[in-house]
């Protein structure tokens, strides 16, 4: 089972700066078998349920701002909030759906606090 | 517009068995290929993922949980649920169903149910 490790725990900016989160994964996440990287990211507020804001490393889920992108490969992944801006406070997950085990992991979070 | 809302009890006694309900709203559950999954959330090991039932009643589980855990689904009346037996205060958490899409978003789950709070405590 791959194990998924977000940095930073806490990452504190101000409206309008750029938020660069990491999720590390102990093996890759890229499958020759399937075109698919299977990582998604999601954004959790308090008291809401995750929300999907990635999918596939690099697709945006629908209704989600271009602000959010996402990239990487292999063993590191990366999610990119351009602009920061004031709702954009929350929580962000990395998940990985494992095709060769049936399963899904999730790293523990990064918390953005907005200035 | 799809919409998934937990029901159950939120508290549980030690030893006993946790039972939820999802009910799927806005569209059949059996409409398309989505695994119909289980999510909890503790501060202590964040959100794992429980096991998926999918419409036909093919299960898979965490294996951490699946001596104890049993999903089920009835489609008549749009629903899933999760059965976890023996608790301890180790399954106290916030509970989530929600819907992994393989075909739209490479398995990500693009749709949660609010989530519901179960306590086990005597």
């Amino acid at each position: 089972e791959i194990v998924l490790t977000q940095s930073p725990g806490t990452l504190s900016l101000s409206p309008g700066e750029r938020a660069t989160l990491s999720c590390r994964a102990s093996q890759s996440v890229s499958s020759q078998s399937v075109t698919s990287n299977y990582l998604a990211w999601y954004q959790q507020k308090p008291g809401q349920a995750p929300r999907l804001l990635i999918y596939g490393a690099f697709g945006r889920a629908t209704g989600i701002p271009d602000r959010f992108s996402g990239s990487g490969s292999g063993t590191d992944l990366t999610l990119i909030i351009s602009r920061l801006e004031p709702e954009d406070s929350a929580v962000y997950y990395c998940q990985h759906y494992g095709s060769s085990l049936g399963t899904w992991t999730f790293g523990q979070g990064t918390k953005v606090e907005i200035k | 517009h799809v919409q998934l809302q937990e029901s159950g009890p939120g508290l549980v006694k030690p030893s006993q068995t946790l039972s939820l309900t999802c009910t799927v709203s806005g569209d059949s559950l059996t409409s398309g290929d989505f695994y119909w999954s289980w999510i909890r959330q503790t501060p202590g090991k964040g959100l794992v993922w429980l096991g998926y039932i999918y419409y036909t009643g093919n299960t898979y589980y965490n294996p951490s949980l699946k001596s104890r855990l049993t999903l089920s689904v009835d489609t008549a009346k749009n629903q899933f649920s999760l059965k976890l037996n023996s608790v301890t205060a180790a399954d106290t958490a916030v509970y989530y169903c929600a819907r992994a899409n393989p075909m739209i978003v490479d398995f990500a789950f693009d749709m949660w149910g609010q989530g519901t709070m179960v306590t086990v405590s005597s």
